[in-house]
């Protein structure tokens, strides 16, 4: 069984730091993806990334996947109240199915 | 385009009852996946419908059944609720390209499921 590990699991920070949230496994995976998932609604998909060591930038929001496809970071300057939400990262296995992460839920105050 | 559309958007049911949620996918997608999405055991992976085909499956008891018709609109049952199954179910629909192509994953805004 594929599992993705999150950490931190809960992250409370005000407006204008920085974070890193880290999704981890001990398998390789063909790509990864990120979402966000706000209260009430579907996780929104981020960004995916392919390639081990590709660097992947949306705004504020920088995405990075490891060397060897096992792992993958998120890194968000200057964080903002609309950061706020349920941050999942996905694992793409080669049959094309999906294996989220354990997540890591952010609130960003003013 | 409308998004994905799932109904109903909230359901409560007694243990030992059953449940049917719906799925309405983006048009032009052909792949329909449910997902069960609980506080403790993260967002978990049920199965995944293509023409009307399961492609993948999950490790969920035989109590969680699905079907996808021909104009790929799908179909989730719980048979005989469990307290544990309270959960929001989501489904996402994506354009299947095969061999890999995992394309874009769209969810809808779930159904929450109380099970008393």
């Amino acid at each position: 069984t594929q599992l993705l590990e999150q950490s931190p699991q809960f992250l409370s920070i005000q407006e204008g730091e920085n974070l890193t949230v880290y999704c981890n496994s001990s398998s390789v995976f063909s790509s990864l993806q990120w979402y966000r998932q706000e209260p009430g609604e579907g996780p929104v998909l981020l960004v995916t990334v392919v390639t081990g060591g590709e660097v992947k930038k949306l705004k504020r929001l920088t995405f990075q996947f490891g060397d060897a496809r096992k792992d993958s970071s998120l890194h968000i300057t200057a964080a903002q109240p609309g950061d706020t939400g349920l941050y999942l990262c996905a694992g793409v296995s080669a049959a094309s199915k999906l294996t989220f992460g354990t997540g890591t839920r952010l609130q960003v105050t003013l | 385009k409308a998004g994905v559309t799932q109904t109903p958007r909230y359901l409560i049911k007694t243990r030992g009852q059953q449940v049917t949620l719906s799925c309405s996918p983006i048009s032009g997608h052909r792949s329909v996946s449910w997902y069960q999405q609980t506080p403790g055991q993260g967002l978990q992976f049920l199965f995944e419908y293509f023409s009307e085909t399961q492609r993948n499956k999950g490790n969920f008891p035989g109590r969680f059944s699905g079907r996808q018709f021909s104009n790929s609109r799908s179909e989730m049952n719980v048979s005989t609720l469990e307290l544990g199954d309270s959960a929001l179910y989501l489904c996402a629909s994506r354009t299947f390209s095969g061999r890999g192509g995992e394309g874009k994953l769209f969810f809808g805004s779930g159904t929450q499921l109380s099970v008393l």
